[in-house]
């Protein structure tokens, strides 16, 4: 089965510093790649997603890049804020394949003043 | 649009008892919804997929005799953790998804159960 690798499993940036968060999946069908931010005690939210036919995608401070050939593709976030302070969770399935998704270990994003 | 209630959202119980929790699209019909089970600072982990209309499907190393599932309509799907033990304790997850196949899937609210 799928198995998502996600990096680093901590990061600490200062405001208004970019940060990256890096996963690799190892089934090469997988086509469908989510990421979600899940603050304390609450739901895994949905900021942004790639599909397998693209290689980049942005939306205004978040973008997120696909490399399927390496299998990895990672999450940038530019002019952090205080209010991205979260779990984010990488994610990768195959649609149409039972459409389970395969969840990374989670990096807990801390942005400092 | 694409919102998924769960409720309840915090069950405190003691040992043995059973807790039904349930998850409800409530803009949407989910012919498929997800259960997972989360640990403090830990990743979500896929107990089962509950399809409507039929059996569902569980992961390894899931029990389904301690984890009943029944999705018997296209907005509803519970889970009831039957005999619960301190084990048992931890944060429950459902997600919807449309057409099978059709992503993204929508994350409900999360229940905290703690058996005492």
């Amino acid at each position: 089965g799928e198995n998502v690798e996600q990096h680093p499993s901590t990061l600490s940036v200062q405001e208004g510093d970019s940060a990256v968060i890096k996963c690799t999946y190892s089934d090469s069908a997988s086509n469908y790649f989510p990421w979600y931010k899940q603050e304390l005690g609450k739901r895994p939210q949905l900021i942004i997603d790639i599909r397998s036919n693209v290689g980049e995608k942005k939306d205004q401070r978040i973008a997120v890049t696909l490399n399927k050939t390496a299998k990895h593709f990672s999450l940038h976030i530019t002019e952090t804020q205080p209010e991205d302070s979260a779990v984010y969770f990488c994610a990768a399935t195959v649609t149409g394949g039972g459409n389970k998704l395969t969840f990374g270990t989670g990096t807990q994003l801390k942005v400092e003043l | 649009g694409a919102v998924v209630s769960q409720h309840p959202s915090w069950v405190i119980c003691k040992s043995g008892t059973s807790v039904k929790i349930e998850c409800r699209s409530l803009d949407f019909q989910a012919t498929t919804m997800f259960w997972y089970r989360q640990f403090p600072k830990q990743s979500l982990m896929l107990m089962a997929t509950s399809n409507e209309g039929s059996k569902a499907t569980y992961e390894q190393g899931v029990e389904k005799d301690k984890f009943l599932i029944n999705h018997a309509s296209l907005t509803l799907s519970t889970l009831t953790v039957t005999s619960a033990h301190p084990e048992d304790s931890s944060f429950y997850i459902c997600s919807a998804s449309g057409q099978a196949g059709r992503q993204p899937q929508h994350f409900g609210d999360g229940t905290r159960l703690s058996i005492l």
